[in-house]
């Protein structure tokens, strides 16, 4: 089955300054990657939707100025906590989509816990 | 908004059948989606419903009414390790999560 990496799966960073988050296929091309955020008893929020080699479409509420998205290739994106605060804290779980077009199965990284001090 | 509603909380007994009820708004439908997740983990993906029925899967069965906006997710034979949130998700221009339905089993 399709696997999706993320890296670190835990970081503890000092407030203000930055973190980068890694999401990676590791047997399929990604064409689209989306990025989510999940705070302790809640839902997923999707933050951003990034599609290769263009800008990241941001919902509504989210900074794109303070989480930086960068889609290079099809097998990997990252993502950038710019000058973080401890509000930030939270899991960052990123998931990739095999083919472009609703509806299609998202396959999940295992999350990346951020703490911020 | 595509509103998805399931409980928040349920509790069965291991080896029996428990059914996590979902509705979702209907406008723009595409397709629903059953998640499993782990305290502290990512979701694993269980089950797709774009037909009307019943999907099997093992232990697992997933039902769809799209004309009612309805679905469930049916566990059957229950293990401890079935103990976690189960996701609506519906297939809109955007995916939608529900809140979840974090189940307990109990011996």
């Amino acid at each position: 089955g399709a696997v999706v990496s993320q890296h670190p799966s835990r970081v503890i960073c000092k407030s203000g300054t930055s973190v980068k988050i890694e999401c990676r296929s590791l047997d399929f091309q990604a064409t689209t990657m989306f990025w989510y955020r999940q705070f302790p008893k809640q839902s997923l929020m999707l933050m951003a939707t990034s599609n290769e080699g263009s800008k990241a479409t941001y919902e509504q509420g989210v900074e794109k100025d303070k989480f930086l998205i960068n889609h290079a290739s099809l097998t990997l994106s990252t993502l950038t906590v710019t000058s973080a605060h401890p509000e930030d804290s939270s899991f960052y779980i990123c998931s990739a989509g095999d083919r472009e077009g609703m509806p299609y199965e998202q396959y999940f990284g295992p999350g990346t816990r951020l703490t911020v001090t | 908004g595509q509103n998805i509603d399931q409980p928040t909380e349920m509790t069965a007994t291991e080896g029996a059948i428990v059914q996590i009820n979902c509705t979702y708004q209907t406008s723009g439908f595409n397709g629903l989606f059953w998640y499993q997740q782990h305290a502290g983990e990512a979701p694993t993906f269980l089950s797709y419903n774009v037909l009307d029925g019943l999907e099997e899967k093992g232990r697992f069965s997933s039902f769809l009414s799209r004309s009612k906006g309805y679905s469930y997710l049916l566990l059957k034979e229950l293990q401890m390790k079935d103990s976690a949130s189960y996701l609506c998700v519906g297939g809109y221009q955007k995916v939608t999560f529900g809140t979840g339905t974090k189940l307990q089993v109990i011996p």
